[in-house]
């Protein structure tokens, strides 16, 4: 079965710090997507960040940036100049390549406080 | 912008009421999904469908059912309401292999 884990329930960073969240995924696929989405208080997802497993290449987008490692299955998403706004519940998801229903599995969230 | 809009941000409902909950989306897009979100359990598949009048269950369609008549929009009910279906529904919407467009949820209280 393919799951996603998100292991850290909350986490903190200081404003205009650097902060790391931490993704693994088990399936037995090779050919996948891999996603980063927030959701602020006002609940609207939003996507952040999106990974193809093909691509050897880390995805970043501004501020945000992953570090892929395909063999070990992990997908970390690294938060950089962190600031107010950033403060909202994180998601880790995985969707394969041959779905192009794009049905995602997600992860159990991270809880991003931001602190002044 | 792709708009999803769900027609309640707040529901309450008593234990064995039918209840429904829309979900439209205003760009043509084939696939429509229903995500329950509790905590600790992160977003869990209900149902989806990939055209008019075509739905699959998800991971967890027991106690719901969904109905999609229309492209644009896609409805999920709950038959006999529970208090174990208190949760926040999202709906999302997409094309094919293309990142999900979520509304804004419905936290739905069931008593």
């Amino acid at each position: 079965a393919q799951t996603v884990t998100q292991s850290q329930p909350e986490m903190s960073v200081q404003e205009a710090e650097t902060v790391t969240l931490s993704c693994t995924y088990d399936t037995s696929e090779s050919d996948y997507y891999l996603f980063w989405y927030k959701q602020p208080p006002s609940r609207q997802m939003i996507l952040v960040i999106r990974q193809e497993a093909y691509k050897q290449q880390n995805a970043t987008e501004n501020r945000f940036s992953v570090n892929f490692q395909k063999a070990a299955k992990s997908f970390s998403l690294k938060i950089s100049d962190s600031q107010l706004g950033d403060a909202a519940m994180y998601f880790c998801a995985y969707t394969p390549l041959w779905s192009n229903t794009g049905k995602l599995i997600f992860g159990q969230g991270t809880t991003l406080q931001v602190k002044p | 912008d792709v708009k999803v809009t769900q027609s309640s941000r707040y529901l309450v409902k008593r234990t064995g009421e039918k209840v429904f909950l829309e979900c439209v989306q205003d760009m043509d897009h084939e696939n429509m999904f229903w995500y329950r979100q509790d905590p600790g359990l992160g977003l869990r598949l209900i149902y989806f469908s990939y055209d008019v009048k075509m739905k699959e269950k998800g991971d967890i369609p027991e106690g719901y059912s969904v109905s999609r008549e229309k492209k644009e929009r896609f409805s999920l009910i709950l038959e006999s309401a529970s208090t174990n279906q208190t949760s926040m529904y999202l709906c999302a919407s997409s094309l094919a292999n293309s990142p999900l467009h979520f509304g804004n949820g419905t936290r739905l209280t069931v008593t």
